[in-house]
């Protein structure tokens, strides 16, 4: 079936640094593509970055462009989201998904997210 | 890229049908049949109900349809029951090889 867990988490100041994990199991991690979407406190679903499964194309969305970057290693079944020059905005839950079986453009396992907080 | 427009509300009575509207650009919605539904109760992680515009996962019910006309697509629940109230947000590939979702749409079963 699949399942994804989410750590990295807490609170940082902003400017600071922050690297988030995805430990997948019960899958062939490696051949599916993988997203990383956030959700700020009461708000909706932001798509912030996806990695296909061969590492060789990386997608951002604008707001975290040049800050942020996904990667993974297949040999730990872990994607990775490295988070740099933080902001009061980037609070929020962020989930890791896996591309769907059914459609390589939706997502049919996700985390359970794991909370960041950028305060002073 | 800007969030996909939807209703921030909408409600219902048990057994009647409500419809989600979810509105783009040409640039994704309308540009491509990549059109995602997803279903996301308080505190939970969301949960996959529809892809590419109309087809449901298995396992997923058939009151769940989708839809799709120009730059907006739609979800349409039919026999509304009290465990659908939830959030619901629609996502599309768009034409930067990114995806973008809905600001979502909150699901009141009166």
């Amino acid at each position: 079936q699949g399942q994804l867990v989410e750590s990295g988490g807490g609170v940082v100041q902003p400017g600071g640094s922050l690297r988030l994990s995805c430990a997948a199991s019960g899958f062939s991690f490696s051949t599916y593509g993988m997203h990383w979407v956030r959700q700020a406190p009461g708000k909706g679903l932001e798509w912030v970055a996806f990695i296909r499964n061969d590492a060789t194309n990386k997608y951002q969305a604008d707001s975290v462009r040049g800050r942020f970057t996904i990667s993974r290693d297949d040999a730990k079944n872990t994607l990775y989201l490295q988070m740099n020059s933080l902001r009061v905005e980037d609070t929020a839950v962020y989930y890791c998904a896996r591309r769907a079986d059914s459609s390589a453009y939706s997502s049919d396992h996700w985390g359970q997210g794991t909370l960041v907080t950028v305060s002073s | 890229q800007s969030a996909l427009t939807q209703p921030a509300s909408v409600s219902g009575s048990p057994g009647q049908s409500i419809t989600i509207s979810c509105t783009g650009t040409s640039s994704d919605v309308g540009g491509y049949n990549f059109v995602s539904w997803y279903q996301q109760h308080p505190g939970k992680a969301p949960k996959f109900i529809i892809y590419d515009v109309n087809k449901r996962p298995s396992g997923v019910s058939n009151r769940f349809s989708g839809s799709k006309s120009g730059n907006t697509a739609s979800l349409t629940i039919s026999g509304l029951q009290a465990e659908d109230e939830a959030d619901f947000y629609c996502s599309s590939y768009t034409s930067r090889s990114t995806w973008v979702f809905g600001g979502g749409t909150k699901l009141t079963v009166l």
